[in-house]
């Protein structure tokens, strides 16, 4: 079964970081760009960041970009978002999604649960 | 950034019922528009993709439709499991969602 599972979430204070991870299954991780998406509470859904398949290329929205890093470990099965400098209006649900191909401008066919982030004091 | 944007924001729809949402992108995406669906406390779930292709295991009552900047999604009988938010996404210039339909029961 093609699978993603994010863990890594929860409450930090206003400067503070978090390391997201989401491990992945069922699939040839190391083909495929990734992608995190973050969900504002009771708001719609945001693109955050990706990776392409060896690392070489990494993009950023410009809300996150200097503070947050992604990065993947093929041998892990692993993708990670390292969050630095993290803000309120950085309190979201996190998810991981996979491209439906190898291609980087396509829409997302996998997605993880969901990890929960919450930046307050 | 392309912006898009859904209407209605709810649609109040008997089971049984067609539902029509629509989505419209501030410019061009070509076909490069994917809907998604979410229910409470999920992920959301690939629906449609190049803007009228079914997602693998999608059933057929649920069609994209549309090009350039003006795009439809509909579903022909609404079922009790179809009760839940729809978002569109253009993935013709990074990405971006529309803010979300939400398909209630009338």
């Amino acid at each position: 079964e093609v699978q993603l599972v994010e863990s890594g979430g929860g409450l930090v204070q206003p400067g503070g970081s978090l390391r997201l991870s989401c491990a992945a299954s069922g699939f040839t991780f190391s083909g495929y760009w990734m992608h995190w998406v973050r969900q504002l509470p009771g708001k719609g859904l945001v693109w955050v960041s990706r990776i392409n398949s060896d690392e070489s290329t990494t993009t950023y929205a410009d809300s996150v970009k200097g503070r947050f890093t992604i990065s993947r470990d093929n041998t892990k099965n692993t993708l990670y978002l390292q969050m630095n400098n993290l803000r309120a209006e950085d309190t979201a649900v996190y998810y991981c999604a996979r491209p439906y191909s190898s291609s980087s401008y396509v829409a997302f066919d996998v997605w993880g649960q969901g990890t929960v982030v919450t930046v307050s004091s | 950034e392309i912006v898009m944007t859904q209407s209605p924001a709810t649609l109040s729809v008997s089971p049984g019922e067609r539902a029509t949402l629509s989505c419209r992108a501030s410019q061009s995406v070509n076909t490069n528009l994917a809907w998604y669906q979410q229910k409470p406390g999920q992920a959301p779930r690939l629906l449609i993709y190049g803007a009228s292709i079914r997602a693998t295991g999608i059933p057929a009552r649920f069609s994209g439709s549309g090009s350039g900047t003006e795009f439809t999604l509909t579903i022909s009988s609404l079922q009790s499991e179809d009760f839940a938010i729809y978002y569109c996404q253009q993935y013709n210039n990074w990405w971006t969602f529309g803010q979300g339909t939400k398909v209630e029961i009338k």
